[in-house]
């Protein structure tokens, strides 16, 4: 009954690979997001959609790309991946609405080699 | 930037104490969130303080917020070890261009030893 999971928890690479993380949420939420959370715990939006289509791009690298097949999930994709990548990545949900309380999923932590 | 910040960056106390976190912001917000994140898991919301409000409680949560200074704090009472985690503030954006951004501080870190 996990309202909003990610796969996989661990993901460890060679630098220069092509990786992706899935998420989906059952909570029926209009709005998904990803967030990166580095070293020091700083948590960044990255990316935001909401039914399907992409509200929020932050300057990031168009080495990833966020796809949304349906409002339920939302899958990133990196591509030629780099050291600096390596960080915690977050899925989240959250309601279109202006109190915004977002549902976390248990995060990806990526490491590239 | 709309971001929140934390302080104090880490806090140390003892099993049944108190706990006191603080959170300053920059600009004008219809209400402001605060989260946890336990070790090695995602972020939990806690509580939601809107903008016309001063304190909300839930539990031994204690959430206050003053818009003239910009700032709330959050109040842990009679802490237990399993009170150990960061605690983050967010602060949504208010403009409908924006809408859906989350800003979330850097966070403080609690830890309760039994």
């Amino acid at each position: 009954d996990t309202a909003v999971s990610q796969t996989p928890k661990y993901l460890v690479t060679q630098m220069g690979n092509d990786k992706s993380i899935k998420c989906e949420q059952n909570l029926g939420h209009d709005t998904m997001y990803w967030y990166k959370q580095d070293s020091k715990k700083f948590l960044k939006i990255m990316f935001s959609y909401n039914n399907k289509e992409l509200i929020i791009n932050e300057t990031v690298p168009n080495r990833f790309s966020p796809k949304s097949p349906d409002k339920a999930h939302l899958n990133l994709h990196i591509n030629s991946l780099e050291l600096g990548d390596s960080a915690v990545y977050f899925c989240a949900s959250s309601p279109w609405d202006l109190n915004n309380e977002q549902f976390f999923g248990p995060g990806t932590r990526l490491t590239v080699l | 930037s709309q971001q929140g910040e934390e302080d104090p960056q880490a806090l140390s106390i003892q099993e049944g104490e108190n706990a006191t976190m603080n959170c300053s912001y920059k600009t004008s917000i219809n209400n402001l969130q605060w989260y946890r994140q336990n070790s090695g898991r995602g972020l939990v919301h806690l509580i939601l303080i809107r903008s016309n409000e001063r304190e909300k409680h839930s539990g031994r949560l204690r959430v206050t917020l003053d818009t003239s200074k910009k700032s709330s704090s959050l109040l842990i009472t009679a802490s237990r070890a399993a009170d150990t985690a960061s605690y983050f503030c967010a602060t949504p954006h208010d403009r409908g261009s924006t809408l859906g951004r989350l800003y979330f501080g850097r966070g403080t870190q609690l830890t309760v030893w039994p």
